[in-house]
């Protein structure tokens, strides 16, 4: 069966450095999110990027996070300068098509970024 | 942020006996609802779902019922199996002119299947 894969499994990075956390979305889905869950909290919705380009982003989406789908497979989200805060596990997810349609999100098992 | 709330936060049941797990929301705009299950170390895993024209959705063991005027959902396993024990989150998503399939989740109910 089609997976959302991500890597790393695991990043560490220094307060205040750049990291990319990387997804391979499943071959035919048109919508692509990130998702975040800090330890003990819930899972919280980060943006969403339809036809390369962002369609929704909440609040902690600021200035220092981005994402891009540079070729036909990758998605990757970049945060630019990290924050102790910024420790969480970073889901991505995909789906079929969700505008007009109801078709559920699959996600990949995450990236656990640890800031130090 | 609660707009999806699951408030309970675990539940235990013995082998072969039905699960129910519940969900409550207050957006009435959301018109989409999903259950998802997640073990440790693992990304959440689509279970089943249902849309706000339909009560009731059917899928093996797992069912899931919809009360809009309640604004409650519930999953129902039968039988319970030893490897359903995971943390179950509802989430829920409104569709509509800026449709993005933004999900909402609930805080995660963690069940667990005595043998």
């Amino acid at each position: 069966e089609p997976e959302v894969t991500q890597t790393p499994s695991h990043q560490v990075t220094q307060m205040g450095q750049e990291v990319i956390l990387r997804c391979v979305p499943i071959s035919n889905h048109l919508y692509f999110y990130w998702y975040r869950q800090i330890l003990g909290q819930k899972v919280e919705f980060l943006v969403s990027f339809y036809n390369n380009e962002i369609s929704e982003k909440s609040e902690i989406f600021d200035d220092q996070f981005s994402v891009e789908r540079p070729d036909g497979s990758n998605f990757t989200l970049k945060i630019r300068s990290t924050k102790l805060e910024d420790s969480a596990m970073y889901f991505c997810a995909s789906s079929e098509w969700a505008r007009y349609s109801n078709q559920p999100q699959h996600f990949g098992d995450g990236t656990r970024l640890s800031i130090l | 942020d609660q707009q999806v709330k699951q408030n309970s936060p675990s539940l235990s049941v013995q082998e072969g006996r039905i699960s129910i797990l519940n969900c409550d929301y207050t957006n009435s705009m959301f018109d989409y609802f999903l259950w998802y299950k997640k073990y440790p170390a693992e990304g959440p895993t689509f279970l089943i779902s249902i849309s706000s024209i339909k009560d009731k959705n059917e899928d093996g063991r797992f069912t899931v019922f919809l009360n809009k005027s309640a604004k409650h959902l519930s999953l129902h396993i039968v039988p319970s199996q030893p490897g359903d024990s995971a943390v179950y989150f509802c989430a829920a998503s409104a569709y509509g002119s800026s449709n993005t399939g933004k999900l909402i989740f609930g805080q995660g109910t963690t069940l667990q299947v005595k043998p």
